[in-house]
C-alpha cells in the first residue's frame, strides 16, 4: 500500500498571502486529521475530516480552514499568512472509524515558510 | 485540561544502552497510546502502541508499559542503535464533546546514541 503522500513538500509564502496544502491519505482510509508542528509548540492538532465532514476540530484560527473530497484526499488552506505560521504541516491517515481512536499514520510533511 | 507530559526532552546513551522514555496523561478515559519516531526531514512513524486493556506490549526491542491508576505510561529501547537516534512523541487519546477523539502528543524526547 502506497503511504500518506502531501503535496508540495516546502512552500515559501510572503505575509498576507494564502496558502493550500494537499493531502493523499492510504487507500481505503476515510479520515484525514491535519497537524502543526513548531519548535516552540510541539505537535498539534487542527482538525479531522471524515467522509467529507469536519469531525474534531482545534484551537486555531478561523483564517485555517479545511475540506475533503469524495475520494478522502483532503486540503486545508490558511488565508492572510502571519509570521507565525511558518511550520510542519502534517496529516495523518486513518480509517477513522472506533470514534476516531485508530492507528494514525503521518505523511512527510509541507514545510511552510511565511516571510 | 487535556495534557500529556513527556520525560526527558533529551537523553544520551551509549551503543548498547537501555532508553526510557516516560508520559504522563491527565484525562482519565484515555484509552490508547501511541508511540511516534520522527526523523529529520520525515513526518512522525508509529513504532508502538497500546491500549488500556493491556499492562505491557512488546516488539523486538521496543516495549511500552501502561499504568492506568497513575496515568503514565514508558517507552523502552533495549540494546539501542546509532539508527534509534531520532526525536520520540508519545501521545494520548482525549475525548471530545460529540464523542469523538483527537490525539494530543509530549514535547517530544530527542534520542542520541553514540557509538
Amino acid at each position: 500500500k502506497a503511504g500518506v503522500t502531501q503535496t508540495p513538500r516546502y512552500l515559501i509564502k510572503t505575509r498576507g498571502q494564502q496558502v493550500t496544502l494537499s493531502c493523499s491519505p492510504i487507500s481505503g482510509h476515510r479520515s484525514v486529521s491535519w497537524y502543526q508542528q513548531t519548535p516552540g509548540q510541539g505537535l498539534q492538532f487542527l482538525f479531522e475530516y471524515f467522509s467529507e465532514t469536519q469531525r474534531n476540530k482545534g484551537n486555531f484560527p478561523g483564517r485555517f480552514s479545511g475540506r475533503q473530497f469524495s475520494n478522502s484526499r483532503s486540503e486545508m488552506n490558511v488565508s492572510t499568512l502571519e509570521l507565525g505560521d511558518s511550520a510542519l504541516y502534517l496529516c495523518a491517515s486513518s480509517s477513522g472509524v472506533d470514534r476516531g481512536t485508530n492507528e494514525q499514520f503521518f505523511g512527510p510533511g509541507t514545510r511552510l515558510t511565511v516571510l | 485540561g487535556e495534557n500529556v507530559e513527556q520525560h526527558p526532552s533529551t537523553l544520551s546513551v551509549q551503543e548498547g544502552d537501555s532508553a526510557v522514555i516516560k508520559c504522563t496523561y491527565s484525562d482519565s478515559a484515555s484509552n490508547y497510546f501511541p508511540w511516534y519516531k520522527q526523523e529529520l526531514g520525515k513526518g512522525p512513524q508509529l513504532i508502538i502502541d497500546i491500549r488500556s486493556n493491556v499492562g505491557e506490549k512488546k516488539d523486538q526491542r521496543i516495549a511500552v508499559t501502561l499504568n492506568k491508576t497513575a496515568k503514565h505510561f514508558s517507552l523502552h529501547i533495549t540494546e539501542t542503535q546509532p539508527e534509534d537516534s531520532a526525536v520520540y512523541f508519545c501521545a494520548a487519546y482525549v475525548g471530545l464533546s460529540g464523542g469523538y477523539n483527537k490525539l494530543i502528543f509530549g514535547a517530544g524526547t530527542r534520542l542520541a546514541v553514540h557509538p
